[in-house]
């Protein structure tokens, strides 16, 4: 069966420093997958999906971006945190489009 | 912009009865809907898909979609308080996001 895994489950950052959040998907092959935030109270707002290995599509410009160097793997990064950037992070993985996504655990991440 | 609406509620329903939740999208072309939970602190949980007009039933939960009047519920029957949690209806609008609502949240009432 198929399992995702993301990292770590909560991290407090200062402002301005970088960030690094990984999710890996087992039991399949060549997945969808999506970075996801949620704020308090708040929608999911999708930040990035990739079909293929080095394959991203940006959603909403901001200090984020996200790499894909294996095909089970996908990581978001910053640079330079701002306290905007505090939310729920969610990692997601689908078979293909149209079909369900199915999320990690998530990563809580405050920012001071 | 293609949309999913719901009511954000809350809606309280006693426990044993039906919690009715619904959801409206702006595609008329979109092919595939799902119903999330998502219990306050985690992660949402997939608990229904449906991709024909009509219900589809699970268990306690039955998913109905309308295509021509585009929107789709979800409902609950023998609500328990382990319901309790906000519901997020998706839906693809022909590539390979999924576009959320922004939830209802739902209580049941001992």
């Amino acid at each position: 069966s198929q399992t995702i895994h993301q990292w770590p489950a909560t991290l407090v950052q200062p402002v301005g420093s970088p960030l690094s959040l990984e999710c890996t998907v087992e039991g399949t092959s060549n997945p969808n997958l999506y970075w996801y935030r949620q704020a308090a109270g708040r929608g999911l707002q999708l930040l990035f999906y990739s079909v293929g290995i080095g394959q991203i599509s940006s959603e909403v410009p901001q200090n984020l971006s996200a790499s894909r160097p294996q095909d089970r793997q996908f990581i978001l990064s910053s640079k330079k945190l701002l306290l905007s950037d505090s939310g729920f992070y969610l990692c997601a993985w689908s078979v293909i489009w149209g079909q369900p996504q199915h999320f990690g655990d998530g990563t809580r991440l405050s920012i001071l | 912009q293609k949309e999913v609406e719901q009511n954000s509620g809350p809606l309280s329903v006693p426990e044993g009865a039906i919690a009715s939740l619904n959801c409206t999208y702006s595609d008329r072309g979109s092919q595939s809907f799902f119903w999330y939970r998502q219990y306050s602190g985690k992660s949402p949980e997939l608990i229904m898909f449906i991709y024909s007009n009509g219900d589809k039933e699970d268990g306690r939960f039955t998913a109905q979609l309308n295509k021509a009047s585009q929107y789709v519920s979800l409902l609950i029957r023998d609500s328990q308080p382990s319901d309790s949690a906000t519901y997020l209806c998706a839906a693809y609008f022909g590539n390979e996001k999924l576009t959320f609502g922004t939830g209802t949240r739902l209580t049941i009432i001992p």
